[in-house]
């Protein structure tokens, strides 16, 4: 079946700008993650939904980050007035049971 | 908080050679470990996992991995790597019932003829 995917593949965006950063799960996977991998810190844990409850945005970086999930399917990940330092991959993953993460191939966001 | 280190950066080896990738956990509580890969411009992919049971998980490629709980360690082996083997391998750890993981840094095996 579909994996998780994600779009785009790239970005490339100037300093100030707000970007956008989309995920679609596996079909039926409740819980959903963001996560960002940077040569500087590694993969750090962004926000993390389950179901129709509170999401967890104990690892959003600062107020700039965002995210929200529609319909308990597809998640956006927002940026604003983004900084060099946002420079990384954002992973997405999808678990059915909370346990097992399916992860998505990432968006490659570079801040000029 | 949970914390995860892997020791070696970089692991070179020989095709056809054993090999293990160090990994420790800080937590002496239940835990749940996992090991992810990461081919070239890919996502993560599941190696192995453990919940609970058998300390000795067996997973895809051929790759297995021992839970240790007296020296919270998660060490992942392979009797005989591949060329293809080549890549970064992340160990990461999650309470029970909390399953946001945290990772170690990588460790990128480099697998030579």
């Amino acid at each position: 079946g579909a994996g998780v995917s994600q779009s785009p593949s790239n970005k490339v965006t100037e300093k100030g700008k707000d970007v956008e950063l989309r995920c679609d799960p596996i079909s039926g996977h409740t819980a959903l993650y963001w996560y960002r991998q940077s040569l500087g810190q590694g993969l750090e844990f962004l926000i993390y939904f389950q179901g129709n409850s509170a999401p967890d945005k104990s690892g959003l970086p600062s107020d700039r980050f965002s995210a929200e999930r529609t319909g308990g399917s597809v998640s956006t990940l927002t940026i604003q007035r983004t900084q060099q330092e946002d420079s990384a991959v954002y992973l997405c993953a999808s678990s059915y049971d909370g346990y097992e993460q399916y992860f998505g191939p990432g968006t490659r966001l570079t801040v000029t | 908080a949970q914390s995860v280190t892997q020791l070696d950066s970089q692991v070179p080896v020989f095709e056809e050679a054993p090999v293990e990738l160090r990994c420790n956990y800080s937590s002496s509580v239940s835990v749940y470990l996992f090991w992810y890969v990461q081919y070239p411009n890919q996502g993560l992919q599941l190696l192995l996992k453990y919940l609970s049971g058998s300390t000795l998980v067996k997973g895809i490629n051929g790759f297995e991995a021992e839970f240790n709980k007296s020296q919270t360690s998660f060490h992942l082996r392979k009797p005989s790597v591949h060329i293809s083997d080549t890549a970064e391998y992340f160990c990461a750890v999650s309470d029970p019932g909390y399953s946001t993981l945290t990772f170690g840094k990588g460790t990128m095996l480099l697998v030579s003829p």
